[in-house]
């Protein structure tokens, strides 16, 4: 158990939808990530935010936003939901901003566009 | 910018075979290095990492050493389990504050 945890573990929704993933860091952990995981495209990052700021961004939509409230946990809102949006969504914490040291990924909420 | 590549797979071997997954890197300044893990229905997991070149990452009989000069972090591990059947990714840190993933490796290891 890597201490983060993402609900819901899976999520089936029509095209055009509006899902909200959730990720609680670790205890402690300051800084949140999320990720991408699809077969075509591997792992890509998304956006990351330490208490509460925003600190980079990666290869994120538009139609996909973020937030990481007081209590550091974060959600990542996927809107106009479309079928090449499936994927694998895994959120990662780590204790500071500068990774050279280990992140902790929680189990991922696998997201299925039909 | 900054990339990782990795040999692709799947990589099958036998009990108690040796085992390479080639990792390459692309980095401006100096990247850290790491190999996580990935078990079937989990997430990612650190497996070993190296912060500076010549370091050596080790974890669980796996080893993989920071090579400046040919710009790799090959994994290695002497003699492979059926346990160790996972897909493992390279992937690179550099001060902007990111994780920087291959593509991914899919082990699988026959008894």
């Amino acid at each position: 158990d890597s201490g983060v945890t993402q609900t819901p573990k899976h999520l089936i929704t029509a095209t055009g939808q509006r899902v909200t993933l959730r990720c609680s860091p670790r205890s402690g952990d300051l800084s949140v990530y999320w990720y991408q995981q699809s077969l075509d495209q591997g792992l890509q990052f998304l956006i990351q935010y330490y208490n509460g700021e925003e600190r980079a961004k990666g290869n994120i939509l538009e139609r996909f936003s973020a937030q990481q409230f007081p209590d550091l946990h974060s959600e990542l809102n996927l809107s106009s939901l479309e079928l090449g949006d499936s994927a694998l969504y895994f959120c990662a914490s780590s204790v500071g901003t500068v990774m050279n040291t280990e992140a902790f990924f929680g189990q991922g909420t696998r997201l299925t566009v039909v | 910018g900054n990339s990782v590549t990795q040999m692709e797979g799947p990589v099958t071997l036998s009990e108690e075979a040796f085992l390479t997954i080639n990792c390459t890197y692309t980095a401006t300044g100096y990247p850290s290095l790491f190999w996580y893990v990935q078990y079937p229905g989990e997430g990612l997991q650190l497996l070993l990492k190296a912060t500076k070149a010549d370091d050596k990452g080790s974890n669980k009989g796996f080893e993989a050493t920071y090579r400046k000069e040919t710009t790799s972090f090959h994994l290695e591990k002497g003699s492979v389990q059926v346990s160790d059947s996972a897909v493992y990714f390279c992937a690179l840190t550099t001060s902007a504050s990111k994780i920087i993933f291959g593509s991914g490796t899919r082990l699988s290891i026959r008894p």
